[in-house]
């Protein structure tokens, strides 16, 4: 079966502009997480949707949101944008049933801001 | 969900040693799991154990988990160039997954 996809892989804005990003689930996955990764951070986490409702937050400013549509399928949105969101955005699905836990990755949205 | 804590930071073997990386947690856990991730790619889930689980296999790869120390080892045998990557120890969950700054790992060829 098709595995995560994100869109776009690559993206270059400027300042105070902003930005969405897309993420489609693995098939029958209700479960989207977000993640920033940078060299200076590490992987830290945005946010998770499970059934269109947030349900775990991240600590980050509220430039960063994000929803979840009926096929679950997810977009973080990243208004404002300023030089240190430059980074890989990455999402994964799950099923969202704790008695597993398995991540799937998507490839990545590399975001660059001048 | 919570984070787990790997060492070394970093890690430079030649081929076809062995690696292993360690990984320690703070409380109790339901399963820990072990997770790779090339650079600059997504990351891909490598091994499942639970916790009344002591040992686990898959292909070159061997994890143990030591719940009364709270802590996990994984070790690839054998390794390759192609295992080059940072790796990622998390409790399980799927809700909140926290990752660590994981362990970089370079294999020379």
């Amino acid at each position: 079966k098709a595995g995560v996809t994100q869109t776009p892989r690559y993206l270059i804005k400027t300042r105070g502009q902003q930005v969405t990003l897309s993420c489609s689930p693995i098939s029958g996955h209700r479960s989207v997480s977000w993640y920033q990764q940078t060299p200076g951070q590490g992987l830290q986490f945005l946010f998770e949707y499970f059934s269109e409702t947030q349900r775990n937050k991240g600590n980050f400013p509220g430039r960063f949101s994000g929803r979840q549509f009926s096929n679950s399928r997810s977009e973080m949105n990243v208004s404002t944008l300023e030089l240190g969101d430059s980074a890989l955005y990455l999402c994964a699905s799950s099923l969202g049933d704790s008695s597993t836990g398995e991540l799937f990755f998507g490839e990545g949205s590399r975001l660059t801001v001048l | 969900s919570q984070q787990g804590e790997e060492d070394p930071q970093a890690l430079s073997i030649q081929e076809g040693e062995n690696a292993t990386m360690n990984c320690s947690y703070k409380t109790s856990i339901n399963n820990l799991q072990w997770y790779r991730q090339n650079s600059g790619r997504g990351l891909v889930h490598l091994i499942l154990i639970r916790s009344n689980e002591r040992e686990k296999h898959s292909g070159r790869l061997r994890v143990t988990l030591d719940t009364s120390k709270k802590s996990s080892s994984l070790l690839i045998t054998a390794s390759r160039a192609a295992d080059t990557a940072s790796y990622f120890c998390v409790e399980g969950g799927g809700f909140k997954t926290i990752f660590g700054a994981g362990t970089r790992l370079f294999v020379k060829a």
